[in-house]
């Protein structure tokens, strides 16, 4: 069935930057965009932006705009969002989804926590 | 002022009706935008539940029981989700999301409790 699987948490230090990976499987990865949504503790959903796989095209959300790169390698069916600069602000889990039955976010991956910490 | 505002928690008992709003800024009318609706429950990622629109435009979520539904209120330009026959599974928090100027935009969710 159509998954997104999610690379591992991950711990950085204030001012770093971390790369995580979106895997998809049981469809072609070049057919369903690609949205990034992150979630601090206890808080809302907050959409970062998307991607079309087949082209790399990107949007991205103003507030994160000149510190997220969205990009793909379509060998590889993977997606990858890279936030630089990282402030403790950004300690959340970082999930991807896609629209993919419908034009609705009906894909979700597992999830990635990432923890910015000195 | 928020684009989309939710309550932040709503209770209602087991068996009986829920409705969550979703209030739209001022100068953005509901009746321009598909809204989408989400469930999540502690550690695990949102799931779709459904879209609304208008009657002629609406979806339900793959395997998303009918007693979730959704409508808008025009006068208060506010998408509503309407759940039917509370369970306690129904214990979760809820999101409303539209596509606004090429932008997701997501309410800041309602804690629904199960009484």
């Amino acid at each position: 069935q159509v998954q997104l699987v999610q690379s591992g948490a991950e711990v950085k230090k204030p001012g770093a930057s971390v790369k995580v990976s979106c895997k998809a499987s049981g469809h072609t990865f070049t057919t369903y965009d690609i949205n990034w949504v992150r979630q601090a503790p206890g808080q809302g959903l907050e959409w970062m932006g998307w991607m079309i796989p087949n082209s790399g095209s990107t949007g991205y959300a103003q507030k994160f705009q000149g510190r997220v790169t969205m990009t793909r390698n379509i060998s590889k069916s993977t997606a990858y969002m890279e936030l630089s600069s990282l402030t403790s602000e950004d300690t959340a889990m970082y999930y991807c989804a896609s629209p993919v039955g419908t034009d609705a976010f009906d894909i979700w991956g597992q999830g990635t926590m990432v923890t910015v910490s000195s | 002022q928020a684009v989309l505002t939710q309550p932040s928690s709503l209770s209602a008992s087991l068996g009986a009706s829920a409705s969550l709003t979703c209030t739209l800024r001022s100068g953005i009318n509901v009746g321009t935008y598909r809204i989408y609706w989400y469930q999540q429950k502690p550690g695990s990622p949102p799931q779709y539940l459904l879209r609304y629109r208008s009657d002629s435009d609406k979806q339900q979520g793959s395997g998303v029981p009918s007693r979730f539904s959704g409508s808008t209120d025009a006068s208060a330009n506010a998408g509503i989700l309407l759940i039917s026959g509370l369970q306690s599974d129904d214990e979760a928090d809820y999101y409303c999301m539209i596509w606004h100027s090429r932008a997701v935009v997501f309410g800041g969710g309602t804690k629904l409790t199960v009484l």
